[in-house]
């Protein structure tokens, strides 16, 4: 079956632009969250979306905010972008909640923004 | 704040057993340890998780103490794939990745 599918892949934004990334996953998976990846910080937790719900978010300024759609499609929206937010973005998908702990992710390639 | 330690990079030689520890002293009762890697320019893979007994699956074994405090990964038998960062992680309500062990398996 498809695994997670994020766009875009690649994309380059300026300081003080938003942008919207989007996670497409698993089939019959209804848990979606997302990470950012940098060298310094390493991968941290972003937040969770379960049936359309914000289930868990991590500490991440209002700017970073997410949603999911009924299908479980989610997007993530970064706004007013900093150069700091340079980053993989990462999705997961699971079966069930995180909090659950009966759950495995599947990660995505991710999407690898570049702020100048 | 993540709840656990490991070292920040291991050897192995192929065919080996690569034996990675991890410690996790303030893990609470309910909590369960799972283990990812990830290899260069992709997301992270599930391995294997576990909470109070020893479990196996195709790619490798986790083995917990029985005070819960520290676990070992084992890949029985190492090759140049395996080479990637691993992350050995308490679930908490979610998944917070530390640092990991960068392990480099050589021929």
């Amino acid at each position: 079956k498809a695994g997670v599918t994020q766009t875009p892949r690649y994309l380059i934004k300026t300081r003080g632009q938003q942008v919207t990334l989007s996670c497409s996953p698993i089939s019959g998976h209804r848990s979606v969250s997302w990470y950012q990846q940098t060298p310094g910080q390493g991968l941290q937790f972003l937040f969770e979306y379960f049936s359309e719900t914000q289930r868990n978010k991590g500490n991440f300024p209002g700017r970073f905010s997410g949603r999911q759609f009924s299908n479980s499609r989610s997007e993530m929206n970064v706004s007013t972008l900093e150069l700091g937010d340079s980053a993989l973005y990462l999705c997961a998908s699971s079966l069930v909640e995180v909090t659950t702990n009966t759950g495995e992710l599947f990660f995505g390639e991710g999407s690898r923004l570049t702020v100048l | 704040d993540a709840k656990t330690t490991q070292p920040t990079s291991m050897d192995c030689a192929e065919g080996r057993a690569a034996n990675l520890p991890c410690n996790h002293s303030t893990i609470s009762g309910n909590e369960y340890v799972y283990w990812y890697r990830q290899i260069h320019s992709q997301g992270p893979q599930y391995i294997i998780h576990g909470l109070k007994n020893n479990e196996t699956n195709e790619m490798a074994s986790l083995i917990i103490t029985e005070d819960r405090k520290s676990s070992t990964l084992i890949l029985p038998h190492a090759t140049l794939r395996d080479t990637a960062v691993y992350y050995c992680i308490v679930l908490a309500g979610k998944l917070i990745f530390g640092q990991g062990t960068t392990l480099q398996v050589k021929p």
